[in-house]
Protein backbone atom coordinates (compact mmCIF):
# COMPACT_ATOMS: atom_id res chain seq x y z
CA UNK A 1 0.00 0.00 0.00
CA UNK A 2 1.39 3.45 -0.91
CA UNK A 3 1.97 6.24 1.32
CA UNK A 4 2.96 9.64 1.94
CA UNK A 5 3.04 11.41 4.92
CA UNK A 6 2.84 15.16 5.75
CA UNK A 7 4.05 16.28 8.82
CA UNK A 8 2.15 18.31 9.92
CA UNK A 9 -1.98 18.38 9.37
CA UNK A 10 -2.34 22.33 10.70
CA UNK A 11 0.10 25.03 11.15
CA UNK A 12 -0.62 28.58 12.74
CA UNK A 13 2.24 31.17 12.00
CA UNK A 14 2.98 34.85 11.58
CA UNK A 15 3.84 36.94 9.48
CA UNK A 16 7.47 37.03 8.41
CA UNK A 17 8.05 33.36 10.18
CA UNK A 18 9.82 30.78 8.54
CA UNK A 19 7.91 27.40 7.73
CA UNK A 20 9.07 24.37 7.07
CA UNK A 21 6.47 21.66 5.63
CA UNK A 22 7.77 18.51 5.47
CA UNK A 23 6.45 14.96 3.13
CA UNK A 24 7.89 11.95 3.84
CA UNK A 25 7.05 8.47 1.41
CA UNK A 26 7.94 5.10 2.28
CA UNK A 27 9.29 3.56 -0.88
CA UNK A 28 11.89 4.79 -2.89
CA UNK A 29 10.30 6.84 -5.85
CA UNK A 30 12.21 9.52 -7.25
CA UNK A 31 9.59 12.61 -8.53
CA UNK A 32 8.00 14.47 -5.62
CA UNK A 33 5.31 17.52 -5.70
CA UNK A 34 4.35 19.89 -3.64
CA UNK A 35 1.06 21.85 -4.76
CA UNK A 36 -1.09 24.39 -2.93
CA UNK A 37 -4.95 24.60 -3.06
CA UNK A 38 -7.07 27.59 -2.93
CA UNK A 39 -10.53 27.91 -3.57
CA UNK A 40 -11.47 28.89 -6.99
CA UNK A 41 -7.70 28.62 -8.32
CA UNK A 42 -7.59 24.80 -7.91
CA UNK A 43 -4.58 23.33 -7.49
CA UNK A 44 -1.35 24.55 -8.48
CA UNK A 45 2.24 22.85 -8.95
CA UNK A 46 4.80 25.17 -6.35
CA UNK A 47 8.15 23.03 -7.06
CA UNK A 48 9.07 19.26 -7.78
CA UNK A 49 12.00 17.29 -7.36
CA UNK A 50 13.16 14.32 -10.04
CA UNK A 51 15.90 12.81 -7.19
CA UNK A 52 17.66 13.96 -4.52
CA UNK A 53 18.84 17.79 -4.64
CA UNK A 54 17.49 17.90 -8.13
CA UNK A 55 14.31 20.57 -8.18
CA UNK A 56 12.14 22.29 -10.57
CA UNK A 57 10.09 25.09 -10.27
CA UNK A 58 6.49 24.67 -11.20
CA UNK A 59 3.83 27.36 -11.99
CA UNK A 60 3.53 29.41 -8.39
CA UNK A 61 7.82 28.89 -6.91
CA UNK A 62 7.80 32.78 -5.81
CA UNK A 63 8.01 33.13 -2.00
CA UNK A 64 9.25 29.34 -1.41
CA UNK A 65 12.18 27.10 -1.58
CA UNK A 66 12.52 23.35 -1.38
CA UNK A 67 14.88 20.95 0.14
CA UNK A 68 15.52 17.09 -0.91
CA UNK A 69 18.41 15.84 0.98
CA UNK A 70 17.12 12.23 1.40
CA UNK A 71 15.20 10.80 -1.60
CA UNK A 72 11.97 9.87 0.92
CA UNK A 73 11.77 13.49 2.67
CA UNK A 74 10.95 16.60 0.37
CA UNK A 75 10.52 19.64 2.18
CA UNK A 76 8.87 22.96 1.40
CA UNK A 77 9.80 26.27 2.97
CA UNK A 78 8.54 29.66 3.54
CA UNK A 79 11.08 31.53 4.03
CA UNK A 80 9.49 34.83 5.58
CA UNK A 81 5.29 33.12 4.88
CA UNK A 82 2.90 36.28 4.00
CA UNK A 83 -0.93 35.67 4.76
CA UNK A 84 -1.06 35.44 1.01
CA UNK A 85 0.69 31.95 1.57
CA UNK A 86 -2.70 30.47 3.44
CA UNK A 87 -3.58 27.86 1.74
CA UNK A 88 -3.81 24.21 1.89
CA UNK A 89 -0.35 22.28 0.94
CA UNK A 90 -0.48 19.00 -0.70
CA UNK A 91 2.61 16.85 -1.49
CA UNK A 92 2.52 14.41 -3.51
CA UNK A 93 4.73 11.38 -5.27
CA UNK A 94 5.04 9.12 -8.95
CA UNK A 95 4.67 6.11 -8.25
CA UNK A 96 7.50 4.10 -9.86
CA UNK A 97 7.72 0.10 -9.96
CA UNK A 98 9.18 -2.00 -12.51
CA UNK A 99 5.48 -3.36 -13.75
CA UNK A 100 3.69 -0.19 -12.80
CA UNK A 101 5.70 3.04 -14.18
CA UNK A 102 2.50 4.91 -15.27
CA UNK A 103 2.99 8.26 -13.76
CA UNK A 104 -0.12 7.85 -11.23
CA UNK A 105 0.19 10.36 -8.35
CA UNK A 106 -0.64 9.81 -4.98
CA UNK A 107 -0.85 12.57 -2.83
CA UNK A 108 -0.83 12.88 1.27
CA UNK A 109 -3.77 14.15 3.49
CA UNK A 110 -2.36 18.32 3.24
CA UNK A 111 -0.89 20.59 5.68
CA UNK A 112 -3.45 23.17 6.14
CA UNK A 113 -1.00 26.68 7.31
CA UNK A 114 -2.76 30.01 8.21
CA UNK A 115 -0.47 32.82 8.25
CA UNK A 116 -1.60 35.49 10.54
CA UNK B 1 -0.23 25.71 -21.18
CA UNK B 2 -3.00 22.46 -20.72
CA UNK B 3 -6.13 23.77 -19.94
CA UNK B 4 -8.24 21.41 -17.84
CA UNK B 5 -12.37 22.08 -17.39
CA UNK B 6 -14.71 20.26 -15.37
CA UNK B 7 -18.86 21.54 -15.92
CA UNK B 8 -20.96 21.04 -13.82
CA UNK B 9 -18.99 22.71 -10.63
CA UNK B 10 -21.84 20.83 -8.71
CA UNK B 11 -24.17 18.57 -9.21
CA UNK B 12 -27.07 16.97 -6.39
CA UNK B 13 -28.49 13.25 -6.96
CA UNK B 14 -30.55 10.37 -5.84
CA UNK B 15 -29.11 8.06 -4.34
CA UNK B 16 -29.00 5.16 -6.98
CA UNK B 17 -28.67 7.26 -10.03
CA UNK B 18 -25.82 6.92 -12.42
CA UNK B 19 -23.34 9.90 -12.07
CA UNK B 20 -21.57 11.43 -14.83
CA UNK B 21 -18.95 14.02 -14.66
CA UNK B 22 -17.28 15.59 -17.37
CA UNK B 23 -13.72 16.64 -18.03
CA UNK B 24 -11.97 18.82 -21.45
CA UNK B 25 -8.26 19.70 -21.62
CA UNK B 26 -7.26 21.68 -24.43
CA UNK B 27 -3.87 20.18 -25.48
CA UNK B 28 -4.93 16.49 -27.01
CA UNK B 29 -1.16 15.52 -26.78
CA UNK B 30 -1.34 14.03 -23.01
CA UNK B 31 0.73 11.57 -21.31
CA UNK B 32 -2.64 10.48 -19.17
CA UNK B 33 -4.93 11.59 -17.25
CA UNK B 34 -6.07 10.81 -13.98
CA UNK B 35 -9.18 11.49 -11.49
CA UNK B 36 -9.43 11.97 -7.39
CA UNK B 37 -11.45 12.37 -5.20
CA UNK B 38 -11.26 14.71 -2.40
CA UNK B 39 -13.49 15.02 0.85
CA UNK B 40 -13.66 18.13 3.01
CA UNK B 41 -10.72 18.99 4.18
CA UNK B 42 -8.69 15.99 3.00
CA UNK B 43 -6.27 15.05 -0.06
CA UNK B 44 -6.33 13.91 -3.03
CA UNK B 45 -7.32 9.93 -2.89
CA UNK B 46 -6.22 8.32 -6.75
CA UNK B 47 -9.60 6.89 -8.14
CA UNK B 48 -8.45 5.82 -11.54
CA UNK B 49 -5.67 7.05 -14.06
CA UNK B 50 -6.23 6.37 -18.19
CA UNK B 51 -2.83 6.11 -19.91
CA UNK B 52 -2.77 8.24 -23.43
CA UNK B 53 -3.08 4.90 -25.30
CA UNK B 54 -6.23 3.68 -23.61
CA UNK B 55 -9.82 4.15 -24.07
CA UNK B 56 -10.91 3.53 -20.98
CA UNK B 57 -10.58 2.27 -17.25
CA UNK B 58 -12.73 0.19 -14.84
CA UNK B 59 -12.55 0.12 -11.16
CA UNK B 60 -15.89 -1.45 -9.35
CA UNK B 61 -18.56 1.36 -10.25
CA UNK B 62 -16.21 3.45 -11.84
CA UNK B 63 -15.63 3.70 -15.43
CA UNK B 64 -13.34 6.64 -17.11
CA UNK B 65 -13.28 7.19 -20.71
CA UNK B 66 -10.48 8.85 -22.78
CA UNK B 67 -10.99 10.83 -25.86
CA UNK B 68 -7.93 12.29 -26.94
CA UNK B 69 -9.35 13.70 -30.06
CA UNK B 70 -12.03 16.15 -28.92
CA UNK B 71 -10.18 16.67 -25.74
CA UNK B 72 -12.83 14.94 -23.17
CA UNK B 73 -12.82 12.50 -20.28
CA UNK B 74 -15.79 10.57 -18.45
CA UNK B 75 -16.00 9.23 -14.94
CA UNK B 76 -18.93 7.31 -15.08
CA UNK B 77 -20.13 6.19 -11.27
CA UNK B 78 -23.02 3.49 -11.37
CA UNK B 79 -26.17 3.28 -8.88
CA UNK B 80 -24.64 5.88 -6.97
CA UNK B 81 -24.32 5.88 -2.72
CA UNK B 82 -24.50 8.79 -0.48
CA UNK B 83 -20.73 7.98 0.02
CA UNK B 84 -20.25 9.13 -2.65
CA UNK B 85 -20.57 12.45 -2.02
CA UNK B 86 -17.64 14.26 -2.50
CA UNK B 87 -15.36 16.86 -4.86
CA UNK B 88 -14.07 14.47 -8.18
CA UNK B 89 -11.04 15.97 -9.71
CA UNK B 90 -9.33 15.19 -12.83
CA UNK B 91 -6.18 16.13 -14.31
CA UNK B 92 -4.26 15.87 -17.37
CA UNK B 93 -0.49 15.12 -17.43
CA UNK B 94 1.35 16.20 -21.11
CA UNK B 95 5.21 14.75 -20.02
CA UNK B 96 6.72 11.80 -18.00
CA UNK B 97 7.94 13.42 -14.53
CA UNK B 98 4.49 13.44 -13.82
CA UNK B 99 3.62 17.06 -13.33
CA UNK B 100 -0.51 17.86 -13.37
CA UNK B 101 -3.22 20.10 -14.75
CA UNK B 102 -6.39 20.08 -12.42
CA UNK B 103 -9.44 21.28 -13.31
CA UNK B 104 -11.95 22.97 -10.69
CA UNK B 105 -13.64 20.28 -9.29
CA UNK B 106 -17.34 18.74 -9.56
CA UNK B 107 -19.01 19.04 -6.02
CA UNK B 108 -20.73 16.05 -6.03
CA UNK B 109 -23.71 15.41 -3.59
CA UNK B 110 -25.78 12.31 -3.13
CA UNK B 111 -28.92 12.48 -1.24
CA UNK B 112 -30.31 9.47 0.20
Amino acid sequence: DVKVTQSSRYLVKRTGEKVFLECVQDMDHENMFWYRQDPGLGLRLIYFSYDVKMKEKGDIPEGYSVSREKKERFSLILESASTNQTSMYLCAFKLQRVLRNTGELFFGEGSRLTVL
Amino acid sequence: KQEVTQIPAALSVPEGENLVLNCSFTDSAIYNLQWFRQDPGKGLTSLLLIQSSQREQTSGRLNASLDKSSGRSTLYIAASQPGDSATYLCAASTDSWGKLQFGAGTQVVVTP
